[in-house]
């Protein structure tokens, strides 16, 4: 299996919901990522997961929680969002943690609109 | 802070057409630099580049590198209408005694016209 996986493919929720978006992944990889992306822009990161650690939060607002329940799966739990949260949020992983420079393969996303 | 360019910002080419993508960057503690190809959704890994003057080559593509200069290129020969897609350029920051972390470039959109 060399995927990662993505739930769901499309999501709208309103400013007071609360959701969460999910990422799974069977390559036996110890770091995950959650990016964001805008229309026409490339990805930004939001954080870095490694051995299951929290090790990079990229200043992100709290209304944006990740999780990171075992090696192969992460979370961002979602609440409060804003309209302007409203893009196309990828999960990655790599093999070794991000103080090696190992390609990063990345996930379908989750396409959400925030009303 | 790091800055990763890469031009042109779009291309339109017809078929069997070859393109080279430039990539230059500005990155403190440089380890590597990756290639990605976008379509609709998820960008799909090219290349990792480490080395300066080593071509990297898969099918039709290929890309090198220059450390001396800071910059990449990769090179599409005899274009096909599936090659059009979003070609992302990416560095990845060693980070000293912190974590690393991939900064992309803003993109180049290529079209393949039939």
């Amino acid at each position: 299996d060399t995927e990662v996986t993505q739930t769901p493919k499309h999501l709208v929720m309103g400013m007071t919901n609360k959701k969460s978006l999910k990422c799974e992944q069977h390559m036996g990889h110890r770091a995950m990522y959650w990016y964001k992306q805008k229309a026409k822009k490339p990805p930004e990161l939001m954080f870095v997961y490694s051995y299951e650690k929290l090790s990079i939060n990229e200043s992100v607002p709290s209304r944006f929680s990740p999780e990171c329940p075992n090696s192969s799966l992460l979370n961002l739990h979602l609440h409060a969002l804003q309209p302007e949260d409203s893009a196309l949020y990828l999960c990655a992983s790599s093999q070794e943690g991000p103080r090696l420079h190992n390609e990063q393969f990345f996930g379908p996303g989750t396409r959400l609109t925030v009303l | 802070e790091d800055k990763v360019v890469q031009s042109p910002l779009s291309l339109v080419v017809h078929e069997g057409d070859t393109v080279t993508l430039n990539c230059s960057y500005e990155v403190t503690n440089f380890r590597s630099l990756l290639w990605y190809k976008q379509e609709k959704k998820a960008p799909t890994f090219l290349f990792m580049l480490t080395s300066s003057g080593i071509e990297k080559k898969s099918g039709r593509l290929s890309s090198i590198l220059d450390k001396k200069e800071l910059f990449s290129i990769l090179n599409i020969t005899a274009t096909q209408t599936g090659d059009s897609a979003v070609y992302l350029c990416a560095v990845f920051n060693a980070g000293g005694t912190s974590y690393g972390k991939l900064t992309f470039g803003q993109g180049t959109i290529l079209t393949v016209h039939p």
